[in-house]
């Protein structure tokens, strides 16, 4: 299975401040032959289902604010949250799918300094 | 709009049943793949099941596997999960998911607590 690690556990960000979520695979989430990698990120606020922000590792979904960007490729993966606002404050996770079994990141807790 | 709202958890002894439902709307339920995600109390996301849009094609997390059974009734917009010989270690939140273009999870239901307890 591959094995997805994040760093780090939490961190805390001033308002309009820049936060970075680092994501690394056990092996690479690359696909050899659409040259797509196989990563999501989701954001999970207290009480709430997780919430999709990004797919192929840079595709943000439909309605999430363009201050949320993610980048990488293979095995190293970034979630940036270029100006943080008070909503933001969740658990974020990154998730690999494919090959199966489909796995996720331990996730990271970002709050307001 | 999308919508999934799960159903049936509830709290069992070890070794006991359950059958999880989830009703969806707001798209073409047939032409979606469908998932069984699970979080433990004050833990991570797992990947527990997933089922083809036709309900032919299905696969299993190992932890689940030959206890757990993934099914769908296309023409009730459903989603189910039977779990069988369920194990402490089983208790979490179960969401419901839609698939995307692939196997990312587009859209989630609220969850329904499973406890598993003795």
């Amino acid at each position: 299975d591959i094995v997805m690690t994040q760093s780090p556990d939490s961190l805390a960000v001033s308002l309009g401040e820049r936060a970075t979520i680092s994501c690394k695979s056990s092996q690479t989430v690359l696909h050899s032959s659409n040259k797509k990698n196989y990563l999501a990120w989701y954001q999970q606020k207290p009480g709430q289902a997780p919430k999709l922000l990004i797919y192929w590792a840079s595709t943000r979904e439909s309605g999430v604010p363009d201050r949320f960007s993610g980048s990488g490729s293979g095995t190293d993966f970034t979630l940036t949250i270029s100006s943080l606002q008070a909503e933001d404050v969740a658990v974020y996770y990154c998730q690999q799918y494919y090959p199966l079994p489909f796995t996720f990141g331990p996730g990271t807790r970002v709050d307001i300094k | 709009e999308v919508q999934l709202v799960e159903s049936g958890g509830g709290l069992v002894q070890p070794g006991e049943s359950l059958r999880l439902s989830c009703a969806a709307s707001g798209f073409t339920f047939r032409s979606h793949w469908m998932y069984w995600v699970r979080q433990g109390p004050g833990k991570g996301l797992m990947w527990v099941s997933r089922i083809n849009g036709e309900g032919r094609i299905t696969n299993y997390a190992d932890s689940v596997k030959g206890r757990f059974t993934i099914s769908r009734d296309n023409a009730k917009s459903t989603l189910y999960l039977q779990m069988n010989s369920l194990r402490v270690e089983d208790t979490a939140v179960y969401f419901c998911a839609r698939g995307g273009e692939n196997d990312y999870f587009e859209y989630w239901g609220q969850g329904t607590l499973v406890t598993v307890s003795s």
